[in-house]
């Protein structure tokens, strides 16, 4: 089975301030694993996404995320916080075997303070 | 490229309804995903759909269902509506492949009353 963790349902941060958003998955073997952000009354967009290869990723609007197998970890970072960047942001995991299914977590809901 | 396109974005309806969701994919994409998003239980899939055949499956109540057609449009049916099924209502699209990346409609908000 897989599940994702997300640590904390609601981050504030002060604008120009680093952003961290906390993900973990459990997974028995090496999963694909997502970012999504929602902006309200939006669907999800893609933010980034990690298949193979290198373990840090670089997405869209300044957002990077970081595998750590070891740690079973994906978290979301951002070095200086916009107030375009308040949404709820969505960890995910999947694996090819299981077809097209992925798993989300609870969400992050990000607010950027001025 | 045109993305993915769900109809309608808002609906009512009241208590013992039914309800038909659209969902029309990204072009070339074959596979349809749908989940339900409320904010006591998140993103909840329901069921994914390939090729007119559905493929996976969630944890929900026969009430839902769906179907994919030759073109790859998709749509999901609820009847015999509750208040518990007032949510958002996702449609994701992808190629089917190595690399699931799923993209994401508006949604339909549904309100039961």
């Amino acid at each position: 089975a897989q599940s994702v963790t997300q640590l904390g349902s609601h981050v504030s941060v002060s604008e120009g301030a680093l952003v961290l958003l906390r993900c973990n998955y459990s997974s028995s073997v090496p999963p694909y694993l997502f970012w999504y952000v929602q902006y309200p009354n939006q669907g999800l967009q893609l933010l980034l996404k990690y298949t193979t290869g290198a373990t840090l990723v670089k997405g869209i609007n300044g957002f990077e995320a970081e595998f750590k197998k070891s740690e079973t970890s994906f978290h979301l970072t951002k070095p200086s916080a916009h107030m375009s960047d308040a949404a709820e942001y969505f960890c995910a995991v999947s694996r090819v075997k299981t077809g097209n299914q992925f798993y989300f977590g609870t969400g992050t809901s990000l607010t950027v303070i001025p | 490229k045109a993305g993915v396109t769900q109809t309608p974005r808002y609906l009512i309806k009241t208590r013992g309804q039914q309800v038909t969701l659209s969902c029309s994919p990204i072009s070339g994409h074959r596979s349809v995903s749908w989940y339900q998003q409320t904010p006591g239980q998140g993103l909840q899939f329901l069921f994914e759909y390939f090729s007119e055949t559905q493929r996976n499956k969630g944890n929900f109540p026969g009430r839902f269902s769906g179907r994919q057609f030759s073109n790859s449009r998709s749509e999901m049916n609820v009847s015999t509506l509750e208040l518990g099924d007032s949510a958002l209502y996702l449609c994701a699209s992808s190629l089917d492949g190595s690399l699931p990346i799923q993209y994401f409609g508006a949604g339909t908000r549904l309100s039961v009353l």
